[in-house]
């Protein structure tokens, strides 16, 4: 049972142009949700969160977008750049019983070409 | 401050073979958490220990166990290992309270042979 999903396993976008990430949940549940960064042969990098009472957060060109009703959430990359071509995993969370687990999607690979 | 530390990077095992990796937290972290992933897959969780006690866990066979030590160190330990084991295993690390985003170690590679 996915919990967690990222539907477009790729992605490619024109340097300088804006990356949309999309990422759809099931669990309402979830009150937290994160967007961590990977590269080949290293661990992933946390990159921006939000938390549910709230339906945006930026931080630099990184904007993150929740829509509660929809359970959907959306990390846009404006302007992107080759370096941020990486394989992007969304992640969920609930507080329960005293701890947060996270639940990941299985990832969307973005390429930024120039 | 120093991240958090996996060892071995890589590892090759035999099919039947036991294997046991290691992590180091962030200092002050109390949180450890143990992640599989394979292409295709993202990252699926196996366990979390906090304070020394296993307090979730995933969908993983009883091969996969772990055990945290009182400063927070953390193995994992997988037995008789099958092929479709080869993976990335990650580790990450948090302090444990709410709302806290976790930092990943760089994995063990695992092959299988």
């Amino acid at each position: 049972d996915q919990q967690v999903k990222q539907n477009s396993p790729s992605l490619s976008v024109q340097e300088g142009r804006i990356s949309i990430l999309n990422c759809d949940y099931t669990n309402s549940m979830f009150d937290y949700f994160l967007w961590y960064k990977k590269y080949p042969a290293e661990g992933p990098t946390f990159l921006i969160s939000i938390s549910s009472i709230k339906d945006k957060n930026e931080d630099g060109r990184f904007t993150v977008f929740l829509n509660k009703s929809a359970k959907h959430l959306s990390l846009h990359i404006v302007p992107s750049q080759p370096g941020d071509s990486a394989v992007y995993f969304c992640a969920a969370s609930s507080f329960s019983g005293g701890y947060n687990k996270l639940i990941f999607g299985a990832g969307t690979r973005l390429a930024v070409h120039p | 401050k120093a991240g958090v530390t996996q060892t071995p990077r890589y590892l090759i095992k035999t099919r039947g073979q036991q294997v046991t990796l290691s992590c180091s937290p962030i200092s002050g972290h109390r949180s450890v958490s143990w992640y599989q992933q394979t292409p295709g897959q993202g990252l699926q969780f196996l366990f979390e220990y906090f304070s020394e006690t296993q307090r979730n866990k995933g969908n993983f066979p009883g091969r996969f166990s772990g055990r945290q030590f009182s400063n927070s160190r953390s193995e994992m330990n997988v037995s008789t290992l099958e092929l479709g084991d080869s993976a990335l295993y990650l580790c990450a690390s948090s302090p444990g309270g709410r709302r806290t985003e976790a930092f990943f170690g760089q994995g063990t590679r695992l092959t299988v042979v």
